[in-house]
């Protein structure tokens, strides 16, 4: 069975730019997970989806921030315009359950913003 | 006051070494506790899962204490394949969805 893919793997942009961060979960998986970790910080909570639904998007910093999931499928995170906070790694997540045993995550995106 | 705390480390210790990492959580309502293990510039994967009863997997052994908001795991005879991040996670179900809550983790380098 697959694992959680993501894409890229990493990506330099400069200041001001778009990027757009692919996740594809494993197969049969409701539950997507969106997590990143900027340098020195611990691993953080973006947001939730069950299906197509965003269930839970607190953790989302701002408004440059936009996840999608059309289709219950994929999701893509979009971050526009990029600022150089937003360096770090980003990590989506599926599950086939509600429940931290059942979480398997993505090797990550490393987004470097110059 | 952090909502995960773990000693960073790092934690150098010869193969053969006991060691043990701590952590305390802040949110009393936490409902499900966990080790994750990471390598560098990997994704974080569940090591075990903790309970208040205890529990072991061979040479790893966790503790919860609900009334501390203490979490622990132990590693006996470590092995070099043990040097990791180790991360300290507790989960929470709030508003209908599930989110995980991370230390910074702790660094374990076995030493031959």
């Amino acid at each position: 069975e697959a694992g959680v893919t993501q894409f890229p793997s990493h990506s330099v942009i400069e200041k001001g730019q778009t990027v757009t961060l692919r996740c594809d979960p494993i197969s049969g998986h409701d539950n997507l997970y969106w997590y990143r970790r900027v340098m020195g910080k611990e691993i953080k909570f973006l947001l939730h989806f069950v299906k197509e639904s965003k269930q839970d998007e607190s953790g989302m910093p701002n408004n440059r921030f936009l996840a999608e999931r059309t289709g219950g499928t994929y999701s893509t995170l979009k971050v526009q315009p990029a600022e150089l906070e937003d360096s770090g790694v980003y990590f989506c997540a599926s599950s086939r359950i509600q429940g931290g045993n059942t979480i398997y995550f993505g090797e990550g995106s490393w987004l470097t913003v110059v | 006051r952090k909502e995960v705390e773990q000693d960073p480390g790092p934690f150098n210790v010869p193969e053969g070494a006991t060691v043990a990492f701590n952590c305390t959580y802040s949110n009393s309502a936490s409902q499900s506790f966990f080790w994750y293990r990471q390598d560098c510039r990997k994704e974080p994967k569940l090591l075990m899962s903790v309970y208040s009863s205890g529990n072991e997997d061979g040479r790893f052994t966790a503790q919860l204490n609900r009334a501390s908001q203490y979490i622990s795991l132990l590693i006996r005879d470590s092995k070099l394949s043990d040097s990791a991040t180790y991360l300290c996670v507790v989960g929470l179900i709030g508003a209908g969805s599930y989110q995980l809550t991370f230390g910074k983790g702790t660094k374990l380098s076995v030493i031959p």
